[in-house]
Parts: C-alpha cells; sequence; structure tokens
C-alpha cells in the first residue's frame, strides 16, 4: 500500500528556519516525483515544486522559488520541505503527494495527510 | 501561468440528486504527448486531497462510478450522478500538462 507520512504540525517563529518531512512507504521512492503543495486556512490549492528522488532534479513554481527549499533522501525513503527564515505568511497546512511515474506531466494520485505549520511571534 | 476557472464555487444539492461542476482553463491542456492531464480532487472537511479522476476521465481506483469525468482542450466537467451525503467538501481540478501546475479555486458541494 503506498503511504505518505509527513511530520507533525510545528509553531514557530518569524526568522525561524524550519524543514518539514514526507516518507514515502509502499513503492519505489525513487522513482516517483515527490511535490509540495500549500493550503492557507480557508483557501484553495497552490502547488510548490516537485522533486525525483533519484537523482534530486527540482523544479520550483515561481511563486515559491527562491523562498524555499525541496530536497530528498533517498536512503530514508523521505522528502523534505525547508525554509531558511519564516514569515507569518507561510503559515498555512501542507501537502506532499506524489506523481504517478518518471514524467513530470500527470497527476497526484497519493497525498500525505499534511503538516500544519503556524507562524506567529 | 494557466489559470484554471471553476464554476459554480458553491453548489448545494438535495441527496440523490446529480451535481456538475465545470472547470475551463485559459490554455488548451493537451500535452504534445496526445494526453490532457486534468485531473479532479476531492477534500472532505479536515482532510487532505484526494484524487478522483485523471486524464479528464480516468476514475482512481477505489472511486465510486458515480463520479465522472468529461471535456476536451480547455473546458471539462466532474458529474456526480446521484449525490450521497460523503460527498460533502471541496471539489479542485488541476492541470499538471505545463508548469507551473495550477489549481481551480474549488467547488464547494453542500447537501440541502
Amino acid at each position: 500500500e503506498v503511504q505518505l507520512v509527513q511530520s507533525g504540525a510545528e509553531v514557530n517563529k518569524p526568522g525561524e528556519s524550519l524543514k518539514i518531512s514526507c516518507q514515502g512507504s509502499g513503492y519505489n521512492f525513487n522513482t516517483y516525483w515527490i511535490g509540495w503543495v500549500r493550503q492557507v486556512p480557508g483557501k484553495g490549492l497552490e502547488w510548490m515544486g516537485i522533486i525525483y528522488p533519484g537523482d534530486s532534479d527540482t523544479r520550483y513554481s515561481p511563486s515559491f522559488q527562491g523562498q524555499v527549499t525541496i530536497s530528498a533522501d533517498k536512503s530514508l525513503s523521505t522528502a523534505y520541505l525547508h525554509w531558511s527564515s519564516l514569515k507569518a505568511s507561510d503559515t498555512a497546512m501542507y501537502y506532499c503527494a506524489r506523481l504517478p511515474g518518471v514524467v513530470t506531466y500527470a497527476y497526484f494520485d497519493y497525498w500525505g495527510q499534511g503538516t500544519l505549520v503556524t507562524v506567529s511571534s | 501561468d494557466i489559470v484554471m476557472t471553476q464554476t459554480p464555487l458553491f453548489s448545494p444539492v438535495t441527496l440523490g440528486q446529480p451535481a456538475s461542476i465545470s472547470c475551463r482553463s485559459s490554455r488548451s491542456l493537451v500535452h504534445s504527448d496526445g494526453n490532457t492531464y486534468l485531473s479532479w480532487l476531492q477534500q472532505r472537511p479536515g482532510q487532505p486531497p484526494r484524487l478522483l479522476i485523471y486524464k479528464i476521465s480516468n476514475r482512481f481506483s477505489g472511486v465510486p462510478d458515480r463520479f465522472s469525468g468529461s471535456g476536451a482542450g480547455t473546458d471539462f466537467t466532474l458529474k456526480i450522478s446521484r449525490v450521497e451525503a460523503e460527498d460533502v467538501g471541496v471539489y479542485y481540478c488541476m492541470q499538471a500538462t505545463q508548469f507551473p501546475y495550477t489549481f481551480g479555486q474549488g467547488t464547494k458541494l453542500e447537501i440541502k
């Protein structure tokens, strides 16, 4: 069974760094793209970027390029979303999701349960 | 960026009655490989999104057959043949034909 399990909720202050994770199981993690999607409370879905764990090829949405870093550790079957300096506007639920293959044109077939990030002083 | 526009944004439906959601893209979603990467997602209250339909009309594993997708080019539709109580939530269309991937604004389905 394919599963994406995300790390727990975070509460941080503006300016702090943060890395959240998404661990895949039930499939060959290295050969499927993993993406990140933001959902601000009460709002819609926004695509942030994707990474291919096999070679760490990464694509970002222009809206998030330079704001976050997406990475992956093949040995841990885990993808990460990292902020070097959080802002209050980063408060949101973050989902990881899988693309069903090696190409980037597809759809997200499996989703993580979400990680709520709250940034407040 | 490709803009995805859903209508309606709010859909009150009677149990057992059909429901329909439209999604229009600002440019054709036909990929050079001949496929159209338009998918539909359901987000129940307090839950992560769940894939319902991919490549316009293919139901994902475990999705009831009361859900169907249709369309081509820039105009797409999600239909629920008979709405059940568990269908309450927000429905999103999404395109992954071209970067950046984009979502519709979401359509909230509620029971009358």
